[in-house]
């Protein structure tokens, strides 16, 4: 399966305080993306990372890839309340799955005040 | 808002029972996904469409079934519904065909089955 997996299943910080959320999957990919996922509800793209790349930043957003070792991190600096939510990290598929996105997870971020 | 709708936000069917839920694209979006999340899951690909004709499909039994118009508007069909079809049902769109990287999705179906 190309399904990434995340790491932790869950996080618990405080404001101001750096998350760091972990994912790793099978197959080799084109890209892989993170989305937020607020109470259950639709899905928020925050970021794609593709296979030739080694970092991308987005405003408190860092994303990392590294395909040898079939892994990707995102940090969100200086966090939150507002960032309370479950973050998913999706591998795209090629070939006969293309346009295909195969999600993890989640990691289940909590942000206190 | 990622301009993607779906309808109804909610619905509670009997086991055994047929569901329709509905997905309205932005125009031009001529890819469609249908995406099944259960609770405490990460959502799982159930199959695409582009320019009104299936293209792909997850591991998921024919009973679910699809349909995209030509108004950028989809519907996913589920026949014979079964306690575990309770989940989230999300559709998500995009410009430009299959390939294209970027899909926006919608806030999604809650659909429980009793």
């Amino acid at each position: 399966s190309q399904q990434g997996e995340e790491d932790p299943q869950a996080l618990s910080i405080q404001e101001g305080e750096n998350a760091t959320m972990n994912c790793s999957y099978k197959t080799s990919i084109n890209n892989l993306q993170w989305y937020r996922q607020n109470s259950g509800r639709g899905l928020v793209h925050l970021i794609l990372i593709r296979s030739n790349e080694r970092e991308k930043h987005s405003g408190r957003l860092r994303v990392t890839l590294d395909t040898s070792k079939k892994s990707s991190s995102l940090l969100i600096t200086a966090s939150r309340a507002a960032d309370t939510a479950s973050y998913f990290c999706a591998t795209w598929g090629g070939g006969s799955t293309l346009g295909r996105l195969y999600f993890g997870r989640g990691t289940q971020l909590t942000v206190w005040p | 808002e990622t301009g993607v709708t779906q309808s109804p936000t909610h619905l509670i069917k009997t086991r055994g029972q047929q569901v329709t839920l509905r997905c309205s694209s932005q125009s031009g979006h001529n890819t469609v996904s249908w995406y099944q999340q259960a609770l405490g899951q990460g959502p799982q690909f159930i199959f695409q469409y582009y320019r009104e004709e299936e293209n792909g499909r997850g591991n998921f039994p024919p009973r679910f079934s699809g349909l995209q118009f030509p108004n950028y508007s989809s519907e996913l069909n589920v026949n014979a519904l079964e306690l575990d079809d309770s989940a989230l049902y999300l559709c998500a769109s995009k410009l430009g065909g299959i390939s294209q990287e970027t899909q926006y999705f919608g806030p999604g179906t809650r659909l429980l089955v009793l």
